[in-house]
């Protein structure tokens, strides 16, 4: 079992939709939660991070996490076809000095 | 400077040759990390550094790699005799600090892309 999971896709939604991607975690101290988006031929870019349970809104996008069952979300609002891409999701923890443990990614489509 | 920054953007080696990457991270930022990212997306973690202290090099296959980073110098990742299965994207990336249980957010370079034939 992999240390972070995500599916890998493609998830495709109409423009205007709700897209939402999901990642769990196998390590119990991971404390520190992170969403990049990562266009093909690209660097990552940060999204959301989170820190506590429950959610965090920015904008279009909600992170929620929930400790207890080892999940983190991001929810997309209102997609556009520029948020077409790559997500990652991360989790660090202070126990093994803050690197972070990749999923690897579930690419998002958004059709006009 | 305001953003990380990566040199060479590309870099082809024949194999058993020598490759150098260099990183300078955001100014006011104490630690680097860099990553191997292959094929599928994978990231793998290499080493991170506190200034010029290795942090964390558990991520390092230390035959062949070797990092550094020098005061008033950018940070330098070397892989010697490269192997073909070092084909990737290295990136390297910067934070503020590692602040009590929380950790800060990382910032990427646009990456060096490492062929070896």
């Amino acid at each position: 079992q992999k240390e972070v999971e995500q599916n890998s896709g493609p998830l495709s939604v109409p423009e205007g939709a709700i897209a939402s991607l999901n990642c769990t975690y196998s390590d119990r101290g991971s404390q520190s939660f992170f969403w990049y988006r990562q266009y093909s031929g690209k660097s990552p870019e940060l999204i959301m991070s989170i820190y506590s349970n429950g959610d965090k809104e920015d904008g279009r996008f909600t992170a929620q996490l929930n400790k207890a069952s080892q999940y983190v979300s991001l929810l997309i609002r209102d997609s556009q076809p520029s948020d077409s891409a790559t997500y990652l999701c991360a989790v660090s923890n202070a126990g093994n000095n803050r690197k972070l443990i990749w999923g690897l990614g579930t690419s998002l489509a958004v059709n006009p | 400077g305001e953003e990380v920054a990566q040199t060479p953007k590309h870099l082809v080696r024949g194999e058993g040759q020598k490759a150098k990457l260099y990183c300078a991270p955001i100014k006011g930022h104490s630690y680097v990390f860099w990553y191997q990212q292959v094929l599928k997306n994978e990231f793998k973690f290499l080493i991170s550094f506190q200034n010029e202290n290795v942090f964390d090099e558990t991520g390092m296959p230390k035959e062949r790699f070797s990092a550094k980073c020098l005061p008033n110098s950018p940070c330098s990742l070397e892989i010697q005799a490269t192997k073909l299965e070092d084909s990737a994207v290295y990136f390297c990336a910067s934070s503020k600090s590692l602040q009590g249980r929380v950790t800060d957010t990382q910032y990427f370079g646009p990456g060096t892309r490492l062929t070896v034939l």
